[in-house]
Parts: C-alpha cells; sequence; structure tokens
C-alpha cells in the first residue's frame, strides 16, 4: 500500500533549537517529495522539493535530506524561530501519475519562547 | 505574485442543503485539485481536475460532491446535500504540468454544517 508516515506527532522545543522531523515513505513508482509548511488556518506552502537523484537540499534555515533506497526523508530545522511554529506536510508525488499525490499526517512543530 | 483565490473563506451551512465553493486558480496551471483538512486532522484528496475532466476521484468524492470549471477560469465544488461530518477546511490547489509541479493551495474555505 502506497503510505507517508511523519514522525514525530508533534514537537515543542525552545527558540534557537534544531530540530529534525522524518518522513518514510513506500510510494512507488516515486517522482519526487516535497516538504509543506502549514500555518494554522492556512494553506500549504511548498519549502523545498527533492528528486530521485538528490540527496540534500536547503533553504534558509531549512535542509531537506533524502535515502531513495531506504524510503527516507527528513527536514531539519536550524535555529528556530516562532514563526516556524507551523504543521510540516511530507508529500510525495507518483511517478507516471500526474494527479497521483500522497500526503503525510504531517509534524505539528511548536516554538516555545 | 499570482495566487490561488478561493471564496467564500467561511461559510456556515445547515445539514441538506447545497455549497458551492469557489475557486480561480493560477492561469497557467493545468492540473487542479480538491483536498478537504478536517479540524486536527491531515490533508485529505478528494477530487483532480485535468483537460476539462476529473482524472481521480477518492472513495470520499461521492454522489454528493460535483466539480466543474465551465468558463475556463473558476473551479468550483458543489456539495449537493451537505452532512455534519463535511464539516472542514477545504481547500483548492493547482499546478502546471512538469513533472516535479509545485501544488500551490489556496486559502482554503471553511465549511460548517449544522
Amino acid at each position: 500500500k502506497n503510505q507517508v508516515e511523519q514522525s514525530p506527532q508533534s514537537l515543542i522545543i525552545l527558540e534557537g533549537k534544531n530540530c529534525t522531523l522524518q518522513c518514510n515513505y513506500t510510494v512507488s513508482p516515486f517522482s519526487n517529495l516535497r516538504w509543506y509548511k502549514q500555518d494554522t488556518g492556512r494553506g500549504p506552502v511548498s519549502l523545498t522539493i527533492m528528486t530521485f537523484s538528490e540527496n540534500t537540499k536547503s533553504n534558509g534555515r531549512y535542509t531537506a535530506t533524502l535515502d531513495a533506497d531506504t524510503k527516507q526523508s527528513s527536514l531539519h530545522i536550524t535555529a528556530s524561530q516562532l514563526s516556524d511554529s507551523a504543521s510540516y506536510i511530507c508529500v510525495v508525488h507518483f511517478m507516471n501519475r500526474d494527479d497521483k499525490i500522497i500526503f503525510g499526517k504531517g509534524t505539528r512543530l511548536h516554538i516555545l519562547p | 505574485e499570482p495566487e490561488v483565490t478561493q471564496t467564500p473563506s467561511h461559510q456556515v451551512t445547515q445539514m441538506g442543503q447545497e455549497v458551492i465553493l469557489r475557486c480561480v486558480p493560477i492561469s497557467n496551471h493545468l492540473y487542479f485539485y480538491w483536498y478537504r483538512q478536517i479540524l486536527g486532522q491531515k490533508v485529505e484528496f478528494l477530487v483532480s481536475f485535468y483537460n476539462n475532466e476529473i482524472s481521480e476521484k477518492s472513495e470520499i468524492f461521492d454522489d454528493q460532491f460535483s466539480v466543474e470549471r465551465p468558463d475556463g477560469s473558476n473551479f468550483t465544488l458543489k456539495i449537493r446535500s451537505t452532512k455534519l461530518e463535511d464539516s472542514a477546511m477545504y481547500f483548492c490547489a493547482g499546478r502546471t504540468g512538469a513533472d516535479t509541479g509545485e501544488l500551490f493551495f489556496g486559502e482554503g474555505s471553511r465549511l460548517t454544517v449544522l
């Protein structure tokens, strides 16, 4: 079954600390994986995309990694800020199925001052 | 910067009433989607739309739901007879035809069924 599993379900850290969110997937055939940030009551916004051949990609304080062999991805947030409080959703696209996109349940991140 | 716009932002309706949620996608997008998110839960796929027809739909998208894009601009989701469990945030999204195309989401329409 094609699934996207994220951990932890929720996370609380102090402002300025780093954290890492995990995503495991069983989607096949795999095309690409995106991390989206969803602020409360808003639509998700893409942070980064990882294709099959990419291992790591950074977007400011966000760094995503992908291990296509183990089908795992991580999102590392450096020097967290209060505005990082949000849900982070791992989304995986099938290859050759433009309309087939699987969402993870998300990790709810709370940054405390 | 172009964006996906959705209306209304919030609608309250009585059970059994019809509801139409509207979306104006970004003009160069080719694939369109409706998702819903029940409070505190994950984003769930409802339906995808390409080339003026439904390309895929989930088991949630039963006979009470329909979509259309009659004028090449507005993309609408209709719920014919709302149920209490239809209360959720409904997101419209679109993307280009590229394999790695990013999904651009609207701000959502919150539906409350009483």
